[in-house]
């Protein structure tokens, strides 16, 4: 247990349809970020947060979004899916002023049908 | 822009022979470079990692890695391979941006082990 938590671990979904994702970081962590990995892409930065504010983004398409509560867990909301965004998301954490101390997750695996 | 290339797609080496996989970057500043391994339906685990000093550093379950800023590499070594090193292994660089932080991935290589 990396002591990042992702849920669901498993998603199945139909295009066109939303999905959040959510991402428990280690206890400690004021990061979070985001990747998606594809067979085609492989592991894309799409954005991250730093105690509740975004600081840094990467190729995070316009239907998606996210956001970094307040306990500092994170969500990461996919809408108008498509068959592309069929992939693992990871999300990593890491510790004030180790800005590249990343702990990920184990992912979430979404299938779009 | 920023890169990672990864040359090797697929890797197949013999328990106990001796493993390099190659990476070259391409970063305008000083690179901050890593190595992850990921077995399957897991995560990524950080191997090994530079910021500056010695070119050559050590990490985990044997590894190591060796900047060499003249040829824009960071190749990861091991001289001994084990059955459980079978994995899928990426390079990535740090790039620090004006407020943030992001690793960039190489696409990966995956390690096979033959007995």
């Amino acid at each position: 247990d990396s002591g990042v938590t992702q849920t669901p671990k498993h998603l199945i979904t139909a295009t066109g349809q939303r999905v959040t994702l959510r991402c428990s970081p280690r206890s400690g962590d004021l990061s979070v970020y985001w990747y998606q990995q594809s067979l085609d892409q492989g592991l894309q930065f799409l954005i991250q947060y730093y105690n509740g504010e975004e600081r840094a983004k990467g190729n995070i398409l316009e239907r998606f979004s996210a956001q970094q509560f307040p306990d500092l867990h994170s969500e990461l909301n996919l809408s108008s899916l498509e068959l592309g965004d069929s992939a693992l998301y990871f999300c990593a954490s890491s510790a004030p002023r180790d800005h590249y101390g990343y702990t990920f997750g184990s992912g979430t695996r979404l299938t779009v049908v | 822009a920023q890169s990672v290339t990864q040359p090797d797609i697929h890797i197949t080496v013999s328990e106990g022979a001796s493993l390099e996989l190659r990476c070259n970057y391409s970063y305008g500043a000083t690179p901050y470079l890593f190595w992850y391994v990921q077995s399957p339906g897991q995560g990524l685990q950080l191997l090994l990692k530079y910021f500056s000093g010695d070119t050559l550093v050590q990490g985990i379950k044997g590894f190591e890695a060796e900047f060499k800023r003249s040829q824009s590499s960071f190749n990861l070594r091991k001289p001994s391979v084990h059955w459980s090193d079978a994995a899928e292994y990426f390079c990535a660089v740090g790039i620090l941006g004006q407020a943030g932080t992001a690793l960039i991935f190489g696409k990966g290589t995956t390690l096979s082990v033959s007995s």
